[in-house]
């Protein structure tokens, strides 16, 4: 479900390491994934989605996986950047046209 | 413009106003969420439009909070008598909805009750 007024948890993460941020879905009915990236003073931003028929997808530096067994997401970035600090979080859609549901959100802080 | 466009960026004002919050989605989505982010925390979910069906309102925290949509265009966001917990960015996502459900979010706006 969605988290509120709940202070972000923290992932710290050397430059150059690979970071895994994990998402835990409440619906077994959910078939479609997204994961977002909010930098400072903006909105979230899209980086890649997963439908419910996929366990894995890539994209550039970034893996999203998929467990329909333990309904668990989760996000990996290869060879973490500055660049990559920012919150992360995961959305749910339970079936089309509802709406999309957040997680709470992780913090990720790159350390140089 | 191609983006989910959110006025104004920033609003400041006193407890007990009225404030007017603006989202204008990007064309054709017939889907348009707000979302409220207080400092450091999630994004917490307040109000969701589909189409021609009726909106979902389980998250507007209370009576003071309302929100509109005409057709698939504008939405405004209205909080009426401002108390100082409002203070937070408001954000406005939009998605074509039934075919594909990613959301493009706009930048937000700031709102502070002094």
């Amino acid at each position: 479900g969605e988290s509120v007024g709940l202070h972000l948890p923290t992932l710290s993460v050397q430059e150059g390491d690979n970071s895994i941020i994990n998402c835990a879905y409440s619906n077994s009915a959910s078939d479609y994934f997204i994961w977002y990236k909010q930098e400072s003073g903006k909105g979230p931003q899209f980086i890649i989605d997963i439908r419910s028929n996929m366990d894995k997808r890539q994209g550039q530096r970034v893996t999203v996986l998929l467990n329909k067994t333990v309904k668990h997401l989760s996000l990996q970035i290869a060879a973490t950047q500055p660049g990559d600090s920012a919150v992360y979080f995961c959305a749910e859609n339970r079936a089309a046209g509802n709406k999309l549901t957040f997680g709470g959100g992780t913090r990720v802080l790159v350390k140089p | 413009g191609a983006g989910v466009s959110q006025s104004p960026s920033n609003k400041v004002t006193e407890k007990g106003k009225d404030v007017e919050l603006r989202c204008d989605p990007i064309s054709g989505h017939t889907a348009l969420y707000w979302y409220r982010q207080r400092l450091g925390q999630g994004l917490e979910f307040l109000i969701y439009f589909q189409g021609n069906s009726a909106p979902d309102k389980s998250g507007l925290p209370s009576d003071r909070f309302s929100a509109e949509r005409t057709g698939e265009s504008v939405s405004t966001l209205t909080i009426q008598r401002t108390q100082q917990e409002d203070s937070a960015v408001y954000l406005c996502a939009s998605s074509l909805g039934d075919s594909r459900v990613e959301a493009f979010f706009g930048q937000g706006t700031r709102l502070t009750v002094v």
